[in-house]
């Protein structure tokens, strides 16, 4: 059975610095890994998705790397803003759901 | 815009009185799935669907019904609503080609509160 880890829960940090959230998973048979930001509320938005032959992606100031063999994948957020102060989900594709961790609730301090 | 389309976003109801959510998709995808988040759980599955008259359970199916008589529509029916079924619902759909290269798109949810 699938289970997803991610680490830290919370985050805190000041506005321009760089950040990695971290995610686990005990099954490497994944088709892709996606990350997803929900703001407080509201909808999952995709944000990257990482097909289970990529070793990573890029959108913008956003990077996620994957390691399947080490069931682990990482978000790195480059000069973080006030408005990326959101819930980052990470979810790994099996063949018929996704499974989510629990989320790393992150706080951009101005 | 390719969307996925939930309907109410908020609902307030009492316990017992049967109700209905919908949900819609625009990218004529196959797969349909209903997830819900709860404090502490996460997220969850409720049923899926892969195509028009096929659907299975999910892990937490149990008080909940689901039907998929178009490929763009799955409802999810709660026909004699709990307290325990106060959640955020969330609709998803994703194409069934091309596996690794896709990934799912969410509806923006629903607000379910039975008292």
């Amino acid at each position: 059975k699938q289970e997803v880890t991610q680490i830290p829960a919370a985050l805190s940090v000041p506005e321009g610095e760089n950040l990695v959230l971290n995610c686990s998973f005990t099954d490497s048979a994944i088709y892709n890994l996606q990350w997803f930001r929900q703001d407080p509320g509201k909808g999952l938005t995709s944000l990257l998705l990482i097909q289970s032959s990529q070793r990573e992606q890029t959108s913008g100031r956003l990077n996620a790397s994957l390691d399947k063999s080490s069931g682990r994948s990482t978000l790195y957020i480059a000069a973080s803003q006030p408005g990326d102060s959101a819930t980052y989900l990470c979810a790994g594709r099996g063949a018929q759901k996704l499974v989510f961790g629990q989320g790393t609730r992150l706080t951009i301090n101005p | 815009e390719a969307q996925v389309t939930q309907n109410p976003r908020y609902l307030i109801t009492v316990t017992g009185k049967k109700l209905t959510v919908t949900c819609s998709q625009n990218m004529n995808h196959e797969y349909m799935s209903w997830y819900r988040q709860d404090p502490g759980l996460g997220l969850r599955q409720i049923y899926y669907s892969m195509n028009v008259e096929v659907t299975d359970k999910g892990d937490v199916p149990e008080g909940y019904k689901v039907s998929r008589k178009e490929k763009r529509n799955f409802p999810l029916i709660l026909e004699s609503p709990s307290p325990n079924q106060t959640s955020l619902y969330f609709c998803a759909s994703r194409t069934s080609r091309f596996t690794a290269n896709y990934g799912y798109t969410f509806g923006s949810g629903t607000r379910l509160t039975v008292v």
